[in-house]
């Protein structure tokens, strides 16, 4: 248990539905992001917050739109995702996004894209 | 530009023999460097980070790794391998402005 709570663990979902994933921290942390994870691809930042401002946007397509309303919560919105983002989602949060803190993850949520 | 190579996407030991996981990194200045485990549906959890203090990091589970700056390196060593170390492993760096960039894993597998 690393305190970083993802809801839901697994989701299906059609291409023309609109779902949120959800992501919380009770640990301080002033950093969080989402990573997506597939098969035999390398784990790719999508989206960075800092101190609730996004400062990263790592060239995701509009489909996902994150949100995060304060520092302990985050959220990943879809909405009419194809089938290749079917992948496993993770979350994490780090005290401050510096260069020597370490991120805590969450256990993922893992999306299929039908 | 910094990034971190993963030497091998498989490494294979048995039960109670040392393990050993390379990571090499390219950085023009001094980096923070990280081992996490990932087991099967889970999120990644730390292993152990160096970040310019001692060069020998020990972490949790048994698991230690150097950071040789004239080898660019930072492997991930245990001495005896538990069957419960099966799990994928990533190494990765930290730039001076907090962006992490991960290696492509490395997924041991541990023999009986």
């Amino acid at each position: 248990e690393t305190g970083v709570t993802q809801t839901p663990r697994h989701l299906v979902m059609g291409m023309t539905n609109k779902k949120s994933l959800k992501c919380e921290q009770h640990l301080g942390h002033n950093a969080m992001y989402w990573y997506k994870q597939s098969a035999k691809k390398p784990l790719e930042l999508m989206f960075v917050y800092n101190f609730k401002e996004q400062t990263e946007n790592n060239s995701v397509p509009s489909r996902f739109s994150p949100e995060c309303p304060n520092s302990s919560h985050l959220f990943l919105h879809l909405h009419t995702l194809q089938p290749e983002d079917s992948a496993l989602y993770l979350c994490a949060s780090s005290q401050d996004g510096g260069q020597n803190t370490e991120a805590f993850f969450g256990q993922g949520t893992r999306l299929t894209v039908v | 530009a910094q990034s971190v190579t993963q030497l091998d996407s498989h490494v294979s030991v048995s039960e109670g023999t040392p393990v050993l996981l390379r990571c090499n990194y390219s950085s023009s200045y001094s980096p923070s460097l990280f081992w996490y485990v990932q087991h099967p549906n889970k999120g990644l959890q730390l292993l152990l980070k160096y970040t310019s203090a001692a060069t020998l990091v020990k972490g949790i589970n048994g698991f230690e790794a150097e950071f040789k700056k004239s080898e660019t390196s930072f492997h991930l060593t245990k001495p005896s391998a538990h069957m419960s170390d099966a799990a994928e492993y990533f190494c990765v760096y930290n730039t001076n402005a907090g962006k992490s960039t991960f290696g492509d894993g490395t997924t041991l597998t541990v023999k009986p």
